[in-house]
Order: C-alpha cells, then sequence, then structure tokens
C-alpha cells in the first residue's frame, strides 16, 4: 500500500494568513493526489484533483502543487471558514489511502 | 443537485450484521464507480471498498476481505455496503462516496452513517 505522510499535524494561524499543508507518498505517484476539507460532524469536501485542478465551486484562494512524491495544499488568505482538518489522499492504486490529516486552528 | 443519502448504521453486538445503503440523485448513476470510506471516532479517514458503474469490478481493504461485502442496485440508484463478522474496531462513521472522474477523486459524498459495535 502507498502511504502518505502529511505535514504538519496541526498549525495554529490567523485570518488573512498563507498556510501551507504538505504530503509526501511512500511512491512517485505523478499527479495521482487529492484534498479534501472536513469540518467536524461534516463528511469531507472535494478541493484539489490531479495535485492541481481546483474542483468546480472551491475558493481560488486554495491551490495545490507537487508530482511524483512531495504535494503542497496552500491557503493563500486564510478565512474564518477555512478552519478545519485538512486530509490528503492518493488515487495512484488500490486501496485508495488518506494523509493523517492537518488540524488547522485559530490562533 | 448531485446528492447521496446514507441509511443504515446504529448499534450492533461483536459479530453482528448491518447493511448500509447510499442512494444517489441528481446524476445518472449507473455511469460512476462508487466507494466507502469509514472514520472511527477522533480519526482520520480510512478508505474500504470499491465498485465498478456495473459492479464487473470490486475491490475491499484487507480488513474488510471475507466480512464486508459492497454491491449496487442500478434500478434502485443505490449501493450497499453489507458488514458481517463485525468487531468493536470497525466502529465508524462510514461514508458513500462517488468517482467523479478519471483522476480517481472522490465527489460528493455521502452525509455519513456510523456503526457502533458494542456489546
Amino acid at each position: 500500500d502507498i502511504q502518505m505522510t502529511q505535514s504538519p499535524s496541526s498549525v495554529s494561524a490567523s485570518v488573512g494568513d498563507r498556510v501551507t499543508i504538505t504530503c509526501q507518498a511512500s511512491q512517485g505517484i505523478s499527479s495521482w493526489l487529492a484534498w479534501y476539507q472536513q469540518k467536524p460532524g461534516k463528511a469531507p469536501k472535494l478541493l484539489i484533483y490531479a495535485a492541481s485542478s481546483l474542483q468546480s465551486g472551491v475558493p481560488s484562494r486554495f491551490s495545490g502543487s507537487g508530482s511524483g512524491t512531495d504535494f503542497t495544499l496552500t491557503i493563500s488568505s486564510l478565512q474564518p471558514e477555512d478552519f478545519a482538518t485538512y486530509y490528503c489522499q492518493q488515487a495512484r492504486s488500490f486501496p485508495l489511502t488518506f494523509g493523517a490529516g492537518t488540524k488547522v486552528e485559530i490562533k | 443537485q448531485v446528492q447521496l443519502v446514507q441509511s443504515g448504521g446504529g448499534v450492533v453486538q461483536p459479530g453482528g450484521s448491518l447493511r448500509l445503503s447510499c442512494t444517489a440523485s441528481g446524476f445518472t448513476f449507473s455511469s460512476y464507480g462508487m466507494h466507502w470510506v469509514r472514520q472511527a471516532p477522533g480519526k482520520g479517514l480510512e478508505y474500504v471498498a470499491f465498485i465498478q458503474y456495473d459492479a464487473s469490478n470490486k475491490y475491499y481493504v484487507d480488513s474488510a476481505k471475507g466480512r464486508f461485502t459492497i454491491y449496487r442496485d442500478n434500478s434502485k440508484n443505490t449501493v450497499y455496503l453489507q458488514l458481517k463478522s463485525l468487531r468493536p474496531e470497525d466502529t465508524a462513521v462510514y461514508y458513500c462516496a462517488r468517482e467523479e472522474g478519471k483522476w480517481l477523486q472522490l465527489y460528493p459524498w455521502g452525509q455519513g452513517t456510523l456503526v457502533t459495535v458494542s456489546s
């Protein structure tokens, strides 16, 4: 199975801050990577797919980059509604696997 | 709008069985692969199973093999996850999700249903 390592596990930030979350795959996955946002008690929401493609309806302050084994999710200017947990997910091979999550908290 | 509505779940004793349902609306269900993902209380997301749009291909994570069965009824726009021989460690919120495109991105997700395995 492909292991996904996310960092940091949590980050404290203020509204307006730039936040960067990284995800590393245990082997090359090309661009087969998605990012999800999850708020407490809610289902995950797709933000980014194919490493850098923005899902329809997702604000442009979210962006993704990377290829191979190293990936990044960036929130350019953190908004109050962005405080949540973020997960990366590889789609290169079954089983689809997720990172452990990064909790973005209010500073 | 594109939507997945889940039902089933509940409290079951160890060794028991349960069936989860996920009913789709707003899109041509029979054209999409479907997935199940679970989340133990306070934990991260764990992949469970997949079924191709025509049920010709299925996949299970190792912990589900031999105990869980994924199947679908395209005439009812519904995918199911049959859970058997349940263990306490299967306690989780179970989500269904549609495979949206060639990149295997999951969108949308159902609202989730809680399965609690406890005596």
